[in-house]
């Protein structure tokens, strides 16, 4: 069965920290895709990355960056030098689908940047 | 390019009614996902349908239905409702094709309060 993991509820930290969202996932699949998404107070659900199972590179896009590590089924997200945009909830999704939209969520982290 | 567009964005109803949304696709996304989304229970996948045919359904009751249009609209409906149908409900879209991947992209969300 397919299982995400985010056992931080809550973050709050101080503007320009960096701060390191982790994703635990569970899948008996060899193929899968992983995604992060960001919801903000408007409820939109905002895409952010998705990663296959075959690609653990890391990726860095501008202050966000994503560790892949399939050894420790870990799919965790780092914001560097954050700002008060960044508050929101992050979540964590997997799918076993390749173009299915059947995807399951984590329960999500609310961060909060104070400035 | 337009995102997915969804209406209402708030709507109160009384217990036993019944309510539908309607949600309207990325301009060329041909499959249409529903979700719900509870503090208690945090995001649920609804069901899936792509080119008017639902492909995939999560575990929800048969109070919960949907279709989808061949402009590929999609509304969703709740028959009976009950006080803990009060959620935000997320449509989302993508291409639904392997080559394109399983990306998808949420709308707002449509706040629904059962009182």
């Amino acid at each position: 069965a397919q299982k995400v993991t985010q056992a931080q509820t809550e973050i709050s930290v101080v503007e320009k920290e960096d701060v390191t969202l982790d994703c635990v996932y569970e899948t008996r699949d060899t193929t899968y895709y992983l995604f992060w998404y960001k919801q903000p107070p408007s409820g939109e659900l905002v895409f952010l990355i998705r990663r296959n199972s075959f690609d653990e590179q890391n990726e860095i896009s501008g202050r966000y960056s994503w560790n892949f590590q399939k050894s420790t089924s870990s799919f965790n997200f780092t914001i560097t030098a954050s700002q008060v945009v960044d508050s929101a909830v992050y979540f964590c999704a997997l799918s076993e689908e390749d173009y299915g939209q059947n995807f399951v969520f984590g329960p999500g982290t609310r961060l909060s940047v104070l400035p | 390019k337009a995102g997915v567009t969804q209406t209402p964005r708030y709507l109160i109803k009384t217990r036993g009614q019944q309510v539908t949304l309607s949600c309207s696709p990325i301009s060329g996304h041909r499959s249409v996902s529903w979700y719900q989304q509870t503090p208690g229970q945090g995001l649920q996948f609804l069901f899936e349908y792509f080119s008017e045919t639902q492909r995939n359904k999560g575990n929800f009751p048969g109070r919960f239905s949907g279709r989808q249009f061949s402009n590929s609209r999609s509304e969703m409906n709740v028959s009976t409702l009950e006080l803990g149908d009060s959620a935000l409900y997320l449509c989302a879209s993508s291409t639904g094709t392997v080559d394109s991947g399983n990306t998808i992209y949420f709308g707002e969300g449509s706040w629904l309060t059962v009182v």
